[in-house]
């Protein structure tokens, strides 16, 4: 079955500057890749996603990498600010097999002011 | 627009002790699941639904048991809780493949449960 590894599981970086964060997944039959952020006391929101068939996707100051060869999928927020505080997510999944997405442990960002 | 509600908020059971976590979406979506959130482990799903009257088991099912009578609720089940299933519990909902839309899960605010 998938199996999805995710770095680092702490990230403290100061506000302006940038985030990445890492996943690594094992089935090459995913093809759907979403990122999930928790804030404190919340439940997890879906902040991006990247299909197989897609390089880069960005959002604002959100972008999602994905290297289908390497297997491996990236998020980077640029200019953090205070409100990026929060845990984050990878995911990996089929696309329209929602019931086996397998997440990543986790990353917990934090924003030094 | 209430979303995806999950009651309750917290909970404190002893060992062998049973409860229901309820779990109420209004988004009409057709497939609801539940998931256990423990420390550098991530996300975890335990049940899921299809739809009305269906269930299905996920990663981590033992010793949990789901219902969905109604479209807009997945009830949770622990028959005799043990200290293991100490954990945050979240609920999420998503619309079906069929719909063309993306598989994009909406979750609860979730169930701290402590189980002693």
């Amino acid at each position: 079955g998938e199996n999805v590894e995710q770095h680092p599981s702490t990230l403290s970086v100061q506000e302006g500057d940038s985030a990445v964060i890492k996943c690594t997944y094992s089935d090459s039959a995913s093809n759907y890749f979403p990122w999930y952020k928790q804030e404190l006391g919340k439940g997890p929101q879906l902040i991006i996603d990247i299909r197989s068939n897609v390089g880069e996707k960005k959002d604002q100051r959100i972008a999602v990498t994905l290297n289908k060869t390497a297997k491996h999928f990236s998020l980077h927020i640029t200019e953090t600010q205070p409100e990026d505080s929060a845990v984050y997510f990878c995911a990996a999944t089929l696309y329209s097999s929602a019931s086996k997405i397998i997440f990543g442990s986790g990353t917990r960002l934090s924003i030094r002011p | 627009n209430a979303g995806v509600t999950q009651t309750p908020k917290f909970r404190v059971l002893k060992t062998g002790q049973s409860m229901t976590l309820l779990c109420a979406q209004d988004m009409n979506h057709e497939y609801m699941y539940w998931y256990r959130q423990d420390p550098g482990m991530g996300l975890r799903l335990i049940h899921y639904s299809v739809g009305e009257g269906t269930t299905a088991k996920g990663e981590v099912p033992d010793g949990y048991n789901v219902s969905r009578l109604k479209k807009q609720n997945f009830l949770l089940g622990l028959e005799s809780a043990a200290p293991s299933q100490t954990s945050v519990y979240f609920c999420a909902s998503s619309y079906s493949p069929a719909s063309g839309s993306v598989d994009i899960q909406y979750f609860g605010a979730g169930t701290r449960l402590s189980v002693l």
